[in-house]
Parts: C-alpha cells; structure tokens; sequence
C-alpha cells in the first residue's frame, strides 16, 4: 500500500542554523509533493511545491529536494527564526487520482 | 486560507447524536476533501468531492456522509457519533494543477 513516512518525529535547531526535515513515499505513481507547515490550533499552511519533474525547487529561504530513485523528499529551512517553530509534514499526490497521503509530521522546535 | 471557512470551529457532542461539520469556499474550486487528523496519524481522507453531488469515499468514510449541492459548501455529516470520531476535521479544496489548501478546522469531541 501507499505510505508517507517521516525520519524524525521531533527536530530541535538553533536559531540561524538551517534545518533539514525528511519525508519517504513508497508509491512511485506519485507525481505532485507538497510540504505544509502547521502550528498549533491551525490547519495545515502550503509552503511550497515541487513536481516529480524537478528535483530541486526554492522559495523564500526554503528549498524543497526530490529524489525520485530513493522515494526521498526533503525540506530545508535556511537561517531558522523562532517563527518557523511548528509541525512540518508532507503530501503525496497520486497521479491520476484525486488523492494525497500525508506524512505524520516532524515538529521543529527551535532553540534561541 | 483560499478562502476556506469550516464551521463550527469547536464542538462537544454526545455519543449517538448526529453532528454536521460545514466547509465554505469563495472560490468556486471544483476539488473538495474532508480529512481527520488525529496523533500518531497524517492526515486521513474521509470523503471527496470532484463537483456539484460528485463524491467519493476515501479511506476512514466508515461513519461519515458527505453532501455537496452547491459548489460552494461541502457538509461532513455523522449520523451517530461516537467516541472515536473525537478528532480535528480539517476540509480543503484543490486548485488547479494539484495545489491543495486547507481550512482552520473543526475540533469536535464526542462524549
């Protein structure tokens, strides 16, 4: 069956270090991977995006990574404030279908 | 938020009770999602919508009913609840080319 799976369930980083958070999916019909970010008693916020036709994507000091052969996914967070202290999860999308399997989230404390 | 609203946004029910969840989007997106989210657990879908009165089961329905008759709102109904549906609901639409956003969600606690 189709998993999402993540390395660590809790990642603690200094305040300007940078933060690397891992994801796994086993399904290789996957074709579409987001990653969210959630903080407490909201839903999930969409940070950014990448396609199984890229490998690497960036956005505003963060930088999402995929590696096809390895079912890897991986998100960096560069220069960690306070602010991105939250639970970071990712979404697999399945072609050809309507659907996504999330991965249980990693949450990212970060130390002052 | 895309726009997204779910009412209520906190609930307290007693078993057996029917509860209906709302889900409101301004956009006129034709992809809708009810998931749960629970600990230990990713997000589970329960139902989706693919248009006006088009949905479908995903994998934790068992319990659940869905309506959707306006493209606008997607309603997430237990006829019985129980215990087990204690859970946080979120609803979320998808835009084109697969993006998908979420709502504040729905915390809802059968007794």
């Amino acid at each position: 069956g189709e998993s999402v799976g993540l390395h660590l369930p809790t990642l603690s980083v200094q305040e300007g270090d940078n933060s690397i958070i891992n994801c796994a999916y086993s399904n290789s019909a996957s074709d579409y991977f987001i990653w969210y970010k959630q903080e407490s008693g909201k839903g999930p916020q969409f940070i950014i995006d990448i396609r199984s036709n890229m490998d690497k994507r960036q956005g505003q000091r963060v930088t999402v990574l995929l590696n096809k052969t390895v079912k890897h996914l991986s998100l960096q967070i560069a220069a960690t404030q306070p602010g991105d202290s939250a639970v970071y999860f990712c979404a697999v999308h399945l072609s050809g279908t309507y659907k996504y399997i999330f991965g249980t989230g990693t949450r990212l404390k970060v130390l002052a | 938020d895309a726009g997204i609203t779910q009412s209520p946004r906190h609930k307290v029910t007693e078993t057996g009770t029917p509860v209906t969840l709302r889900c409101h989007q301004t956009e006129n997106h034709r992809y809708m999602y009810w998931y749960r989210q629970d600990p230990g657990h990713g997000l589970r879908l329960i139902h989706y919508s693919y248009g006006v009165k088009d949905t479908d089961k995903g994998e934790v329905s068992d319990g659940y009913s869905v309506s959707r008759s306006k493209t606008e709102d997607f309603l997430l109904t237990l006829e019985s609840a129980t215990s087990s549906q204690t859970s946080v609901y979120f609803c979320a639409i998808s835009v084109q080319d697969n993006e998908q956003f979420f709502g504040p969600g729905t915390r809802l606690t059968v007794l």
